[in-house]
């Protein structure tokens, strides 16, 4: 059965850091496309981003409001993808997930930016 | 990116049949543009519907089909159960990123 669970989210001032994770079992993690996806409250589903396979080359693609503030990784030993967010701002709050292929999704974890 | 367009709101009744569609701000939606659909209902993680166009999941109902229409990405839904109202979500793949429309919100009445 596949299985993503995210963690590390968490109250976080403007401008701090947080590096969100992703646990994925049940499926052969090496293989798959990674994808972030948040919702703010009251707004709709948002593309973050993606990292490819290693044997796809590894490479991420961002959304221009993240671009350079967002990054994207993968351990693919752990079963793992990670997103490291800089410079958060206010608009940043929200609920992330992480998703395989776009197929499948975790529950999400939720993100505050407030002093 | 492109900005992608969705009807905010639609209604359809019990039993009937409702075309959701997506359009791009770059010109027609094209199968090159990978369209997805997604379902979020409150408090749910979205659900992915469709990919590719027209390419169903194993747990997607027999009465959600995806399509090209007119120039857009289309979601047909053919015998409404009132299950179904939540908010519909395609995405649509811009420029190497993807890029999600604003949602139609479903209601089954």
């Amino acid at each position: 059965e596949v299985q993503l669970v995210e963690s590390g989210g968490g109250l976080v001032k403007p401008g701090g850091s947080l590096r969100l994770s992703c646990a994925a079992s049940g499926f052969t993690f090496s293989n798959v496309w990674m994808t972030w996806v948040r919702q703010a409250p009251g707004k709709g589903l948002e593309w973050l981003g993606r990292i490819k396979s290693k044997r796809d080359g590894e490479t991420t693609d961002y959304a221009a409001p993240v671009k350079g503030r967002f990054t994207i990784s993968r351990d693919d030993s752990k079963n793992m993808v990670y997103l490291q967010m800089n410079s958060l701002k206010t608009e940043d709050t929200a609920v992330y997930y992480c998703s395989k292929d776009l197929h499948y999704w975790g529950q999400g974890t939720l993100v505050t930016v407030s002093s | 990116q492109a900005v992608v367009t969705q009807d905010p709101s639609l209604t359809v009744s019990p039993g009937g049949t409702v075309t959701l569609t997506c359009g791009s701000s770059t010109g027609a939606v094209t199968s090159g543009h990978y369209p997805c659909w997604f379902l979020r209902k409150p408090g749910q993680a979205p659900r992915t519907l469709i990919y590719d166009t027209n390419n169903k999941l194993s747990w997607t109902p027999a009465r959600f089909s995806g399509s090209l229409l007119g120039g857009k990405a289309a979601l047909t839904l053919s015998g409404a159960l009132p299950e179904d109202e939540a908010e519909y979500y395609c995405l649509l793949s811009s420029s190497g990123a993807r890029v999600f429309g604003g949602g139609t919100k479903l209601t089954v009445l």
